[in-house]
């Protein structure tokens, strides 16, 4: 079955430093992934993805993410984190062997500090 | 442009209560999704839809229906609530997986907060 791992409940990081949320999947066949952001008492806000082509995917608010092949881990970066970051994070994958339906990690809460 | 659309945002049940959680989309997308959020569970998903008139059960079911009204609204419906069922829950929609690569992403409404008591 396709599945993802978030490994860290929580991430803290100051402003302006650079910050990493993890994301490793386990897929048959080539893998869709996806992030999504969740700020409080709203719903899941696409963020980038990872379909095909070049391993570093740039998306929305300055945020990018790293598909790594071999290490088969698809790392939310940003170089430079803002407080309006804080939020929860959900890297999914695209599961072809049912329904198509997005698989989602358990989530990772960032909160960036001033 | 609404996107996705859910209501109510906000509802409190009595156990053995019925109820149905509308959604609609305006991006003429033929698959939609119910999800349920839980602390430290993720997204879950309850049914699914990949076009008006089919509907296919997901991976929490259980106590649940639903219903493609027509290529806008999946309702999801309640028939007897009980307080494991308290949840907030998610529709989301995207475009069949086939028609272009390039248009995978779900899109998701903002959520019902769901409380059974």
């Amino acid at each position: 079955a396709q599945s993802v791992a978030q490994p860290e409940d929580q991430v803290n990081v100051a402003e302006g430093n650079p910050l990493t949320v993890k994301c490793t999947y386990s897929v048959s066949g080539n893998p869709y992934l996806f992030w999504y952001v969740q700020y409080p008492n709203r719903g899941l806000q696409f963020l980038l993805k990872y379909i095909t082509g070049d391993n570093l995917v740039k998306g929305s608010y300055g945020f990018e993410a790293e598909f790594n092949k071999s290490q088969t881990s698809f790392h939310l970066k940003k170089p430079s984190a803002l407080v309006s970051d804080s939020a929860l994070y959900f890297c999914a994958v695209r599961d072809f062997t049912r329904f198509q339906k997005l698989v989602f990690g358990t989530g990772t809460r960032l909160l960036v500090s001033p | 442009n609404a996107g996705v659309t859910q209501t109510p945002k906000f509802q409190v049940l009595k156990t053995g209560q019925s109820m149905t959680l509308q959604c609609a989309q305006d991006m003429n997308h033929n698959s939609m999704y119910w999800y349920r959020q839980d602390p430290g569970m993720g997204l879950r998903l309850i049914y699914y839809s990949a076009s008006e008139g089919t509907t296919d059960k997901g991976e929490v079911p259980n106590g649940y229906n639903v219903s493609r009204l027509n290529k806008r609204e999946f309702s999801l419906r309640l028939e007897s609530a009980a307080p494991s069922q308290t949840s907030v829950y998610f529709c989301a929609s995207s475009a069949r997986f086939g028609s272009t690569a390039q248009n995978t992403e779900a899109f998701f409404g903002q959520g019902t907060r769901l409380t059974v008591v």
